[in-house]
């Protein structure tokens, strides 16, 4: 299976700007994902096909990088945007997510 | 407007059959293209990806679990369901359906997930 390497954490203040890493383990071209999820609730999808802005996300996030290597920025980060964040390729079978990456404001 | 809702049991006894449904609007699973896929997510842990049904009513399934997988839908398509055989602790978990709408197979809509405990 392909493996989906994200840092665990990051603490940024509000305003600044924010990016979360996503590494895989094999080439997913730009079959890569991003989704939001808040506690208690069902993911939300943000970005897909490594860069395309999905409709009625804000334009603050923004994803960008293609076979291994990929990356979600939030500039600027809100108050909102406390969350954990997860990555998901579709290019390999099966389709695996990150262990996801949780967001705090300071 | 797209909705989909799971249903379930809430909680099994080991070695038990679970039986999931997704009830979904706004979409027809007969439309070219469209997917339906089954996620778990173990409290406070990642996501999962289990199995899909697609417009063709073709099937897939995750290799670690396809051998305890059946996905199927109904004749109307406006519904899919999921059955995992031998369930076990490790299967506890919320479980969520969600669409896939072309052959990108990311999830643009969700539904709240039920959660189930598998206890005896």
């Amino acid at each position: 299976d392909t493996v989906l390497t994200q840092s665990p954490a990051l603490a940024v203040s509000p305003g600044e700007r924010v990016t979360i890493s996503c590494r895989a383990s094999e080439s997913v071209s730009t079959g890569m994902h991003w989704y939001q999820q808040k506690p208690g609730q069902q993911p939300k999808l943000l970005i897909y096909g490594a860069s395309n802005l999905e409709s009625g996300v804000p334009a603050r996030f923004s994803g960008s990088g293609s076979g291994t290597d990929f990356t979600l920025t939030i500039d600027p980060v809100e108050a909102d945007d406390t969350a954990t964040y997860f990555c998901q390729q579709s290019w390999n079978d099966p389709y695996t997510f990150g262990a996801g990456t949780k967001l705090e404001l300071k | 407007q797209v909705t989909l809702k799971e249903s379930g049991p809430g909680m099994l006894q080991p070695s038990k059959t679970l039986s999931l449904t997704c009830s979904f609007s706004g979409f027809s699973l007969s439309t070219s293209g469209m997917v339906v896929s089954w996620i778990r997510q173990p409290s406070g842990k990642s996501l999962e990806w289990l199995a899909a049904i697609d417009w063709d009513g073709d099937k897939y399934y995750n290799p670690s679990l396809k051998s305890r997988l059946t996905v199927s839908k109904d004749t109307s398509n406006t519904q899919v369901f999921l059955k995992i055989t031998s369930v076990d602790i490790a299967d506890t978990a919320t479980y969520y359906c969600a669409r896939s709408a072309g052959l990108s197979y990311y999830f643009d809509y969700w539904g709240q997930g039920v959660m189930v405990t598998v206890s005896s």
